[in-house]
C-alpha cells in the first residue's frame, strides 16, 4: 500500500455522462498530481494542485476540471466523455510543491467509456 | 520533441539473463532529476530510483543497477539474473528545476520468461 488512496479502482461509463474520479494522498503530503495513461498517449500530465492552490496544468482538456479540497483530498471531473477518454488515471502525492522528491503513486483508476 | 527517450518497446529475456534497459533525456536546465518507475501487470507505479543531475555516481540496489552519463544524456537501467517477477513495463522521468510535472518515456514492456 503505497499511502495514496484513489477510488473507484474500475469505473464503466456511457459517452457524454460525467464522473468524479477522487484521491486522498499519502499522509503529510501536501502536493497532488494527476496523471492520464492512454494507450496512444502514454503517461500526460493533467494538473497539479497544492495545499488546495492549483501550481500547474498539462494536457489538460476542458472538459476536465479538479479541485483539492481543505482536507487536503482531490477529485477530478471528467464530463462529456468520449471513448478516447478511456485510460488508467493516477492520482500521485509529494510533500514538497514540486516533483523533484519525486511522486508515491496511488494504484489508479480505471475509466472505460462506452 | 520528447524529452524522454525509451527507444526499446519490448524486450524478453530468459531468466537469469541480464537485461538493460535505455534512457535519454534531453533538457537544457542545469539542475534536473531523473526517475525509473516500474508498472507490474496489476497496474501501479512504483518509484525505483531517483537522481539528481549532480550526482553521476552509478548505483547498485541488489540486482538493479543505474547509469547515469551526462555525457550522453543517459540514465540506463540495468537488472542482473533477471527473474520472472521482473516482468514489468519500466518508465523513465525527467523532472526539471524550472518545471512542474513529470515527463516520463514511452515504457520499455520487460518480458521475462522462465
Amino acid at each position: 500500500d503505497s499511502g495514496v488512496t484513489q477510488t473507484p479502482k474500475h469505473l464503466i461509463t456511457a459517452t457524454g455522462q460525467r464522473v468524479t474520479l477522487r484521491c486522498s494522498p499519502r499522509s503529510g503530503d501536501l502536493s497532488v498530481y494527476w496523471y492520464q495513461q492512454s494507450l496512444d498517449q502514454g503517461l500526460q500530465f493533467l494538473i497539479h494542485y497544492y495545499n488546495g492552490e492549483e501550481r500547474a496544468k498539462g494536457n489538460i482538456l476542458e472538459r476536465f476540471s479538479a479541485q483539492q479540497f481543505p482536507d487536503l483530498h482531490s477529485e477530478l471531473n471528467l464530463s462529456s466523455l468520449e471513448l478516447g477518454d478511456s485510460a488508467l488515471y493516477f492520482c500521485a502525492s509529494s510533500h514538497n510543491t514540486g516533483p523533484h522528491d519525486g511522486y508515491t503513486f496511488g494504484s489508479g483508476t480505471r475509466l472505460t467509456v462506452v | 520533441a520528447q524529452k524522454v527517450t525509451q527507444a526499446q518497446t519490448e524486450i524478453s529475456v530468459v531468466e537469469k539473463e541480464d537485461v538493460t534497459l535505455d534512457c535519454v533525456y534531453e533538457t537544457r536546465d542545469t539542475t534536473y532529476y531523473l526517475f525509473w518507475y516500474k508498472q507490474p501487470p496489476s497496474g501501479e507505479l512504483v518509484f525505483l530510483i531517483r537522481r539528481n543531475s549532480f550526482d553521476e555516481q552509478n548505483e547498485i540496489s541488489g540486482r538493479y543497477s543505474w547509469n547515469f552519463q551526462k555525457s550522453t544524456s543517459s540514465f540506463n537501467f540495468t537488472i542482473t539474473a533477471s527473474q520472472v517477477v521482473d516482468s514489468a513495463v519500466y518508465f523513465c522521468a525527467l523532472s526539471e528545476n524550472t518545471g512542474n510535472q513529470f515527463y516520463f518515456g514511452t515504457g520499455t514492456s520487460l518480458t521475462v520468461i522462465p
